[in-house]
């Protein structure tokens, strides 16, 4: 596709269980992130992945947060045991090769709501 | 901790006036900041890009300066209309502490242009 993607565009689940959440990066972008923007938060970065590297996770918020990306393209984050906290817009973004003076593309998010 | 400051927080404006988004941030070490556009219920569209060692960027009716020294971006719009009406968002991007890197975002200016 042109743009980021991002699936699904909204999901509502009770507390405690577990969601996945989906992101197809535009073809050829080795960097791939996730951010987080919660209502009076602002956004925050979560997690970063570039090629076939250890990706950075110094922004995940609790152990109960993973992410994985297969085949270097798509990516899914997941988190298990879901709290009224993690209710929020989660946002990926990639770029291309060549490090960070290159911009970031934004998907359309993905709004969690935990019940 | 790299903070990014954002004011005011919101502006409404009549058709036609030239304004001014005001960014500042704590840290001057970055890579390049990004002026963004968020539309209710949307994800980010970039609007420029300024690396750290350039001063101005233009696009458009858009100008976005950069002190990287003082640590304060601009954003200025020529001629508003009410399709610009939109929380604007400026983000920089700097090295984490796993060292990839991200965007630190401020938490924005909702703009009203108002016909």
């Amino acid at each position: 596709g042109a743009g980021v993607s991002q699936s699904p565009s909204n999901k509502v689940t009770e507390k405690g269980k577990d969601v996945e959440l989906r992101c197809d990066p535009i073809s050829g972008h080795t960097a791939l992130y996730w951010y987080r923007q919660s209502l009076g938060q602002g956004l925050e970065f979560l997690i970063y992945f570039q090629g076939n590297s250890a990706p950075d996770k110094s922004g995940l918020p609790s152990d109960r947060f993973s992410a994985e990306r297969t085949g270097g393209s798509v990516s899914t984050l997941t988190i298990q045991r879901t709290q009224q906290e993690d209710s929020a817009v989660y946002l990926c973004a990639s770029r291309v090769a060549g490090g960070p003076y290159n911009e970031q593309f934004f998907g359309p998010g993905t709004r969690l709501t935990v019940l | 901790k790299q903070e990014v400051t954002q004011i005011p927080a919101a502006l409404s404006v009549p058709e036609g006036e030239n304004l001014v988004l005001n960014c500042s941030f704590t840290d001057s070490a970055i890579y390049n900041l990004q002026w963004f556009r968020q539309d209710p219920g949307k994800g980010l569209t970039s609007l420029l890009l300024i690396q750290s060692s350039q001063r101005e960027q233009t696009s458009g009716r858009l100008n976005a300066s950069l002190d990287k020294s003082s640590g304060r971006s601009t954003l200025y719009i020529a001629a508003s209309q009410p399709g610009d009406s939109a929380t604007y968002l400026c983000a920089v991007t700097l090295i984490t502490q796993g060292g990839s890197e991200k965007l630190v975002f401020g938490k924005g200016t909702k703009l009203t242009v108002n016909p």
